[in-house]
């Protein structure tokens, strides 16, 4: 089937600029997760949603970041107030949560550039 | 205190040859470990898994758990250049988040 998808491929936006980052999962995954890569690291942990709610949001780096799951399936991570540090690419994964050996399954991402 | 350590710089190996790349963690409660590989700007998609100590063999590919000394490896046989790329370790939590090394460039020469 479809594997998970991600819109806009690229964003470049304004600093202090809203921006939303839209996710959709492999369909039957109820785990979704959202993690931000910058140039040179690994992927950074931001946010799981099991179903429509936030299991752990411990990884946003503050209240300028915020992500919805509302109907269990498309989720979109939405960041107020860009500044320089947020550009990143912005990766969405799926899984559906198999256990231990839990595969997640990850989207081409988001880059977003903030001048 | 970084969670999973990927020291070794890019490595470059010639085609047809082993490829050995490294990895240590830092949380003994750590369930399962995964190898991504990542094309430049593509997302990562998956190599592997393991959650057993010992080795574990697919393809070209075989990784290797010793949760003891906290460490898991990743052997690339008969390296192609289609190989060249950067691999990231991925350790899996109990909190169902995966924490990712930086990952290692691999570079096959033909």
């Amino acid at each position: 089937g479809a594997g998970v998808s991600q819109t806009p491929s690229n964003k470049v936006t304004e600093k202090g600029k809203y921006v939303e980052l839209r996710c959709d999962p492999i369909s039957g995954h109820t785990a979704l997760y959202w993690y931000r890569q910058s140039l040179g690291q690994g992927p950074e942990f931001l946010i799981y949603f099991q179903g429509t709610g936030a299991a752990d949001d411990s990884g946003l780096p503050n209240d300028r970041f915020f992500a919805v799951r509302p109907e269990g399936s498309v989720s979109t991570l939405k960041i107020q107030r860009t500044e320089r540090g947020d550009s990143a690419v912005y990766l969405c994964a799926s899984s559906s949560l198999a256990g231990l050996t839990d595969t997640q399954y990850f989207g081409p991402g988001t880059r977003l550039t903030v001048l | 205190q970084k969670e999973v350590e990927q020291n070794s710089g890019p490595l470059s190996v010639p085609e047809g040859a082993i490829a050995s790349l490294n990895c240590t963690y830092s949380d003994r409660g750590s369930q399962s470990f995964f190898w991504y590989r990542q094309y430049s700007g593509k997302s990562p998609e998956l190599i592997m898994f393991i959650y057993s100590n010992g080795d574990k063999e697919d393809g070209r590919f075989t990784a290797q758990l010793n949760k003891a000394s906290q460490y898991v490896s990743l052997l690339i046989r008969d390296s192609q250049p289609s190989d060249s790329a950067t691999y990231l370790c991925a350790v899996f939590y109990g909190n169902n988040r995966l924490a990712f090394g930086k990952g290692n460039q691999v570079v096959v020469i033909p």
